[in-house]
């Protein structure tokens, strides 16, 4: 079965300065990864997404990600922070060999950025 | 375009009442998901339907909660006999249904049970 640990609870950052959200995988076949993120009162949007070539991905409003296989993890970074990017950021997983589509969540980040 | 529609946007229900909660998904995606997200919880899995085929319903936390999908199209998750852990905010996502799909989801449904 597929799994997702997001570590932090909370990041705190402040505007300008980078930022990462720490995501690592468990799956039995080849890891599909995705993040989202959760505006207060908002549904998911998605960010972006790696399913094979290049291990960095790039996604919407300047984040991009970078699969590490041997680390088994999926980190969302962004060179420089905007307070707009507080929000509730998720990682999840499917895994890619099977036909089950289910995506597994993580228990989500809260990234807040301070001016 | 239009994008995951949810009605309604809250539901206020005493406990022992039915509610139903209503996702019209993106025009054209063949694979459609209901989600829950407790207050501090990440998104559980709730039941997922891919074109005709038989819904996955292995999230569904017990016999009070079905679903179902009309026409390929419209989706209504049903909770009979509410309790107060039913409180939460309810999503649905659709896709176009291949794996590397992204889902998109709609702004959910927030159900208080009093």
């Amino acid at each position: 079965a597929q799994s997702v640990a997001q570590p932090e609870d909370q990041v705190n950052v402040a505007e300008g300065n980078p930022l990462t959200v720490k995501c690592t995988y468990s799956v039995s076949g080849n890891p599909y990864l995705f993040w989202y993120v959760q505006y207060p009162n908002r549904g998911l949007q998605f960010l972006l997404k790696y399913i094979t070539g290049d291990n960095l991905v790039k996604g919407s409003y300047g984040f991009e990600a970078e699969f590490n296989k041997s680390q088994t993890s999926f980190h969302l970074k962004k060179p420089s922070a905007l307070v707009s990017d507080s929000a509730l950021y998720f990682c999840a997983v499917r895994d890619g060999n099977t036909g089950f589509q289910k995506l597994v969540f993580g228990t989500g980040t809260r990234l807040l950025v301070s001016p | 375009g239009a994008g995951v529609s949810q009605s309604p946007s809250n539901k206020v229900t005493e406990k022992g009442k039915d509610v139903e909660l209503r996702c019209d998904p993106i025009s054209g995606h063949t694979a459609l998901y209901w989600y829950r997200q407790s207050l501090g919880q990440g998104l559980e899995f709730l039941i997922y339907f891919q074109g005709n085929s038989a819904p996955d319903k292995s999230g569904l936390p017990s016999d009070r909660f079905s679903a179902e999908r009309t026409g390929g199209s419209v989706s209504t998750l049903t909770i009979q006999r509410t309790q107060q852990e039913d409180s939460a905010v309810y999503l649905c996502a659709s896709s176009l249904g291949m794996r590397a799909d992204e889902q998109y989801f709609g702004p959910g449904t927030r159900l208080t049970v009093t």
